[in-house]
């Protein structure tokens, strides 16, 4: 089973440049996030969404948007890269209802994304 | 302060000790949850849990609902135990979304 897969592992982007971070995975979650993890802190949500059609803001949405078009992807944006956005980004999805019912969350390897 | 406080943030320990990482957290939830981070930067869950204790292998993972505290414990710890070790809950307020500590990285020396 391939799991969470992200795509690219790295990237050098220049301030301006936009590129998407691709996300998919193949477990039939309902639930996909972003996240970034920067130096010595905790994970922040960007966005997440609870199916496809369905997304919403996390904690650090701005300079970033996302689709979902599909169940299996969930692709995040950047329009106008800042060096601020430097930082490693890491998809997850996992199975829940409104109900209640949670199951852990499934991580892909990770993004490693430079703004120069 | 932070919603998920966890400590100590660096831990170096001698191969064979038994180790424990504490998660302190100051919001209502519905589960907590033990991650391991690779060197290598893959994140990996390790425990989900809202009450009592869950073992796997040598690890184990126990819950105070009432003092909103968690421990992860690694006995007879091993060189491959070194990674960051993430403490998240799920808050009641935001269904299956989580809120991270900063992580706790352990070093297990030969």
């Amino acid at each position: 089973n391939a799991g969470v897969t992200q795509t690219p592992k790295f990237r050098i982007l220049k301030i301006g440049q936009s590129m998407t971070l691709q996300c998919t995975q193949d477990m039939n979650h309902n639930y996909m996030y972003w996240y970034r993890q920067d130096p010595g802190m905790g994970l922040k949500l960007i966005y997440y969404s609870v199916g496809a059609g369905i997304t919403d803001k996390g904690e650090v949405p701005n300079g970033y948007n996302v689709s979902r078009s599909t169940t299996e992807d969930f692709p995040l944006r950047l329009e106008l890269a800042a060096p601020s956005q430097t930082s490693v980004y890491f998809c997850a999805s996992s199975y829940g209802t409104g109900g209640g019912v949670m199951q852990p969350q499934h991580f892909g390897d990770g993004t490693r994304l430079s703004i120069l | 302060k932070n919603e998920v406080e966890q400590s100590p943030q660096n831990l170096t320990a001698q191969e064979g000790e038994f180790i424990t990482i504490n998660c302190s957290y100051s919001v209502g939830i519905s589960a907590l949850h033990w991650l391991q981070q690779h060197p290598g930067g893959g994140i990996v869950s390790l425990f989900m849990l809202s009450s009592g204790k869950k073992k796997h292998g040598r690890l184990i993972a126990t819950i105070n609902i009432q003092e909103k505290h968690s421990s992860l414990h690694i006995t007879a710890s091993h060189p491959r135990d070194s990674a960051v070790y993430i403490c998240a809950v799920s808050q009641e307020t935001s269904g299956s979304r989580l809120t991270f500590g900063e992580g706790t990285q352990l070093t297990v020396n030969p």
